[in-house]
């Protein structure tokens, strides 16, 4: 069956402009999370949805960043006014529901701001 | 706060010669531990998952233990095609994975 799948795979960018990343899971996985993996750094957890419940936003490193989930399926993480040291590998993952079920990755967005 | 330390960072082995990765770790409430391969390029695919001290699953050349501090990732006989960074990840009663910063495995033919 198809896997998480994460859009585009490559972004390059001016520093100041906007960036939008959609990333599409699983189908019939309610939970959906967003990572950034940086040169040297292990995964950091940004933000994630469990169904209709309000996200959980802690890990979001500044106001700058946001995500939505329409419809209980596709997310966008948009990153306003980007900065160089938000470049990074942005994943997407998805798992069937929250907490201790295992999570399938997409292959990642590779985002560089010149 | 939850915490994951692997090592070694790197290893390098010769085909055939077995060995052992460790994801050491502090979680309030773990509700699971997980290992991931990650090839360059590419997002984590998902390996093992253990839930409880004692647990242990295999797959192949690997097998993955777990205590409640650590746990290991034995790879027996390894290949060339086994290169790869592994990742070791837990989830507390936040529901969030906390990663380690992941073990990079080059196994020479």
């Amino acid at each position: 069956g198809a896997g998480v799948s994460q859009s585009p795979s490559n972004k390059v960018t001016e520093k100041g402009k906007d960036v939008e990343l959609r990333c599409d899971p699983i189908s019939g996985h309610t939970a959906l999370y967003w990572y950034r993996q940086s040169l040297g750094q292990g995964l950091e957890f940004l933000i994630y949805f469990q169904g209709n419940s309000a996200p959980d936003k802690s890990g979001l490193p500044s106001d700058r960043f946001s995500a939505e989930r329409t419809g209980g399926s596709v997310s966008t993480l948009t990153i306003q006014r980007t900065q160089q040291e938000d470049s990074a590998v942005y994943l997407c993952a998805s798992s069937l529901l929250a907490g201790s079920d295992t999570q399938y990755f997409g292959p990642g967005t590779r985002l560089t701001v010149l | 706060e939850d915490q994951v330390t692997q090592s070694p960072e790197a290893l390098r082995l010769q085909e055939g010669e077995s060995s052992s990765l460790n994801c050491s770790y502090t979680v309030s409430g773990l509700r699971g531990l997980f290992w991931y391969r990650q090839d360059p390029g590419k997002g984590p695919e998902f390996l093992f998952t253990l839930y409880s001290a004692g647990e242990e699953k295999e797959k192949e050349r690997l097998k993955a233990t777990l205590t409640k501090k650590e746990s290991f990732l034995h790879i027996t006989a390894p290949k060339p095609e086994d290169s790869a960074t592994y990742l070791c990840a837990v989830v507390g009663a936040n529901s969030k994975l906390t990663f380690g910063k992941g073990i990079t495995l080059s196994v020479r033919p």
